[in-house]
């Protein structure tokens, strides 16, 4: 089945500076890309999502690259703000509805 | 709103002694989940329905199992809690018909305490 692995596990940074979090995945036919957000005693919630015929997404100041010859695909958060403090969860899909997760980041968003 | 509704927030419950968990959808999705999290950890999927199919994860324990009636609705059943088994339940659901968005909209969770 597919593996999914996220680096780092913890993330801290200044507010107003970047973060990236990376991951990898296994199955060469993983097509779809979830992140995934979750806030301390709240639910997971999609903040954005990439399809394999895509190389990059950007909503915001969220955006997602993939690269599928490399088989791993990255989240990056421009000028961060302390509500951007949560879980991110990564994930891969190769049947277009059952999710792979990665092991999840914190993130700390420093003032 | 449209949304998953997960009941209770709070579970307690004794060594072995039965619970249901239940969730429900006013998404109208074909695709309902279970998951368990624990601490610190990725949600870790149990099972699913797609449409009235049930499929089970290789690793989930017998201990474990799931009812969904209608396509509203959808029930854990943990036989036998035991201590490993309290951690946060995650109910979520996606529509996979074609043309949709493949997104997982996740309930709120419920919290179960083994004793």
């Amino acid at each position: 089945g597919e593996n999914v692995e996220q680096h780092p596990s913890t993330l801290s940074v200044q507010e107003g500076d970047s973060a990236v979090i990376k991951c990898t995945y296994s199955d060469s036919a993983s097509n779809y890309f979830p992140w995934y957000k979750q806030e301390l005693g709240k639910r997971p919630q999609l903040i954005i999502d990439i399809r394999s015929n895509v190389g990059e997404k950007k909503d915001q100041r969220i955006a997602v690259t993939l690269n599928k010859t490399a088989k791993h695909f990255s989240l990056h958060i421009t000028e961060t703000q302390p509500e951007d403090s949560a879980v991110y969860f990564c994930a891969a899909s190769s049947n277009d509805y059952k999710l792979s997760f990665g092991a999840g980041t914190t993130v700390t968003v420093r003032a | 709103d449209a949304m998953v509704i997960q009941n209770p927030r709070y579970q307690v419950t004794q060594f072995g002694k039965p619970v249901t968990l239940s969730c429900s959808q006013t998404l109208n999705h074909n695709v309902m989940y279970w998951y368990q999290q624990k601490s610190s950890q990725a949600p870790k999927l149990l099972f699913h329905y797609y449409d009235k199919d049930f499929n089970n994860e290789a690793d989930t324990p017998d201990n474990f199992q799931s009812r969904r009636p209608n396509t509203s609705f959808c029930f854990l059943d943990i036989r036998s809690p035991g201590l490993g088994d309290a951690a946060m339940y995650l109910c979520a659901t996606s529509s996979n018909l074609a043309g949709e968005r493949n997104e997982q909209f996740f309930g709120p969770g419920t919290r179960l305490t083994v004793l």
